[in-house]
């Protein structure tokens, strides 16, 4: 898997966007980016992904930069339920199978 | 509903009772997998199977078992429990190795083991 580099924590107030970024210079073409986030000991969820181009769900959006070195996951109206460990990972074509969690940034929506 | 089934919830054990922890999916996803989660050391996989009677070592596969007799289950076998496993473990599943659509976790098993 390519390196993702993540600040550890992050805050936001309720209401107002929260923009999460992720470096991963070493991200190859055809690699993907992926976004998950675990609420308090829950099974980690799917949040988006993308290769190239931005993505909306109805979750959240993922903002990928030109050079596909970094990318953004904007929540555009965080709630206390969206506090949760946001992981951003990029599966290697070359390591098929294996997905590794980094230590993701703690995101906390205050009031 | 889509979704992938742990059970048990919870488990206390003792040291050395042989021990299965089950994971199915209704998806019919080729991929799944297994991580524990500790603090801060985060998830780490422990195995996965990239389709029936294909599986392969993760990082941390030392003390497991799991095999792959058809697409929907993928147990998890502890032959001899020990203390340094206990932890939170996670089956996830999905249509690809790589992630497809994403993959989906279990709700989790936390494990105690004395």
């Amino acid at each position: 898997d390519a390196k993702t580099t993540q600040p550890p924590s992050m805050d936001c107030a309720e209401g107002r966007a929260a923009n999460l970024p992720c470096n991963h210079s070493t991200i190859s073409g055809n690699e993907y980016v992926y976004w998950y986030r675990q609420i308090h000991s829950q099974g980690p969820q799917y949040i988006i992904h993308g290769l190239k181009n931005n993505e909306t769900n109805e979750m959240a959006s993922l903002i990928i930069t030109e050079d596909r070195k970094s990318s953004t996951l904007i929540l555009p109206h965080a709630t206390l339920r969206d506090t949760a460990v946001y992981y951003c990972i990029v599966p290697g074509g070359t390591s098929y199978g294996k997905l590794t969690f980094g230590q993701g940034t703690i995101l906390t929506v205050h009031p | 509903e889509a979704q992938v089934t742990q059970n048990p919830r919870y488990l206390i054990t003792v040291t050395g009772k042989k021990l299965t922890v089950t994971c199915s999916q209704n998806m019919n996803h080729e991929y799944m997998s297994w991580y524990r989660q500790d603090p801060g050391l985060g998830l780490r996989q422990i195995y996965y199977s990239m389709n029936v009677e294909v599986t392969d070592k993760g990082d941390v596969p030392e003390g497991y078992k799991v095999s792959r007799k058809e697409k929907r289950n993928f147990p998890l076998i502890l032959e001899s429990p020990s203390p340094n496993q206990t932890s939170l473990y996670f089956c996830a599943s999905s249509s690809s190795g790589t992630g497809g659509e994403g993959y989906t976790f279990g709700s989790g098993t936390r494990l105690t083991v004395v």
